[in-house]
């Protein structure tokens, strides 16, 4: 499967705990996103980064969100203490950066905090 | 004003029908739209990107108009199966994030 590939599928976890969730982006691609979407509503951008560099950070993004993408290949996205507003699918994306070009997605992390 | 806007729908209409779902967008610099589909607690897929010059497929239709910052879809002779969540996408280009709008969900009523 050369697609967009997210684990865990599902998460959940008490208020206050840690998690963290993993992407791994479609090979040749070097741009990755981070988007949370709720129910109803469209994906949110979180962030997202270019090969290994951060590009941009949702303002919208508390400190407890952070995201890596050390070596330009897979990114983790954790979440430190968390609430249970955190609830949300957190989907990753991937593309290649030349002109109108899509963006694949993986199946998405469910995150229930409880 | 939101970087991207759709009407929310939903839209409820009968099996044949003809729909159309309007965007606009606040970034005159755009460059890059697309429509993506997603089905119920799925992910989204691209449906077709959106050119200057229009573009069809099938029994779909996408249009641009940079003037108004508008782009629009079509939906022509509709099936049970394009029940699903419509999103309008867009960005700058090449240095700049891929933007949603919220989506408009779409019923097809048999």
């Amino acid at each position: 499967d050369t697609g967009v590939s997210q684990n865990p599928r599902h998460k959940i976890t008490k208020r206050g705990q840690n998690v963290t969730f993993r992407c791994d982006p479609i090979s040749e691609h070097n741009r990755l996103y981070w988007y949370r979407q709720t129910l109803g509503q469209g994906p949110e951008f979180l962030t997202y980064f270019q090969n290994e560099a951060q590009l941009e950070k949702s303002r919208l993004l508390s400190d407890r969100f952070s995201a890596e993408r050390p070596k330009g290949s897979f990114s983790t996205l954790e979440i430190q203490r968390t609430e249970q507003g955190d609830s949300a699918m957190y989907l990753c994306a991937s593309s290649l950066v030349v002109s109108n070009t899509e963006a694949f997605f993986g199946q998405g992390t469910r995150l229930t905090v409880v | 004003r939101k970087e991207v806007e759709q009407d929310p729908g939903p839209f409820n209409v009968p099996e044949g029908a003809t729909v159309a779902f309007n965007c606009t967008y606040s970034n005159s610099a755009s460059q890059s739209f697309f429509w993506y589909r997603q089905d119920c607690r799925k992910e989204p897929k691209l449906l077709m990107s959106v050119y200057s010059s229009g573009n069809e497929d099938g029994r779909f239709t996408a249009q641009l108009n940079r003037a108004s910052q508008y782009i629009s879809l079509l939906i022509r002779d509709s099936k049970l199966s394009d029940s699903a969540t419509y999103l309008c996408v867009v960005n700058k280009y090449r240095d700049d994030k891929i933007i949603f709008g919220k989506g408009t969900r779409l019923h097809i009523l048999p």
